[in-house]
């Protein structure tokens, strides 16, 4: 079945460092990911998406990365401030009619 | 555009009892999505329609459960009868097309007593 799963359930970086949320995925198919950023009391807000015919993407402050060898994708964020903290998530499409969500990465920033 | 928006904000009922939960997805969107997140499962899809279609509703817990699209700017989700074991946060999403670049709504958290 679909799995989309993070490697790690909670990230803790220096403001003004850059943080790297990883996940991976299982299924094959997926041709569609994105990233969604949910800070607490409120809705999952889009980041960034990449297709599969793509192995980078860039948009402000943020990078996404996808390697379709080893099914992994990764969120990256630079100079991480501190309305940067939330959970983030990660999704995939397979065919693109619904999302398969991650269980989440909690990222908080240290002063 | 005001984004998706959904009602009620916060909800406390007992057990029993029959839920509503309401969106009005963005403007022009033609797919929407209702979702349920609670810490020991995360976000789960619960159904999604495609011009008010219902497409998949494998999602939908059980019976008591269900939902309705009769336009393309309103959708509800009823739980009809209300269990504690539905205490969540319901989203509701939409898209201009299929699973990309969803749109959330700020949820409605439910409470059942």
């Amino acid at each position: 079945g679909e799995n989309v799963g993070l490697h790690l359930p909670t990230l803790s970086v220096q403001e003004g460092d850059n943080s790297i949320i990883n996940c991976a995925y299982s299924n094959s198919a997926s041709d569609y990911f994105i990233w969604y950023k949910q800070e607490s009391g409120k809705g999952p807000q889009f980041i960034i998406d990449i297709r599969s015919n793509m192995d980078k993407r860039q948009g402000q402050r943020v990078t996404v990365l996808l390697n379709k060898t080893v099914k992994h994708l990764s969120l990256q964020i630079a100079a991480t401030q501190p309305g940067d903290s939330a959970v983030y998530f990660c999704a995939d499409s397979p065919g693109a009619q619904k999302l398969v969500f991650g269980q989440g990465t909690r990222l908080t920033i240290n002063p | 555009d005001a984004g998706v928006i959904q009602s009620p904000r916060h909800e406390v009922t007992e057990m029993g009892q029959e839920v509503t939960l309401r969106c009005k997805p963005i403007s022009g969107h033609n797919s929407l999505f209702w979702y349920r997140q609670t810490m020991m499962r995360g976000l789960e899809l619960l159904i999604y329609f495609n011009n008010n279609v219902p497409i998949d509703d494998s999602g939908m817990p059980e019976d008591r459960f269900s939902a309705k699209m009769p336009n393309a700017s309103f959708s509800t989700l009823k739980i009809q009868p209300s269990e504690p074991r539905d205490s969540a946060v319901y989203f509701c999403a939409s898209s201009l097309s299929g699973a990309e670049t969803q749109y959330f709504g700020p949820g409605t958290r439910l409470l059942v007593l």
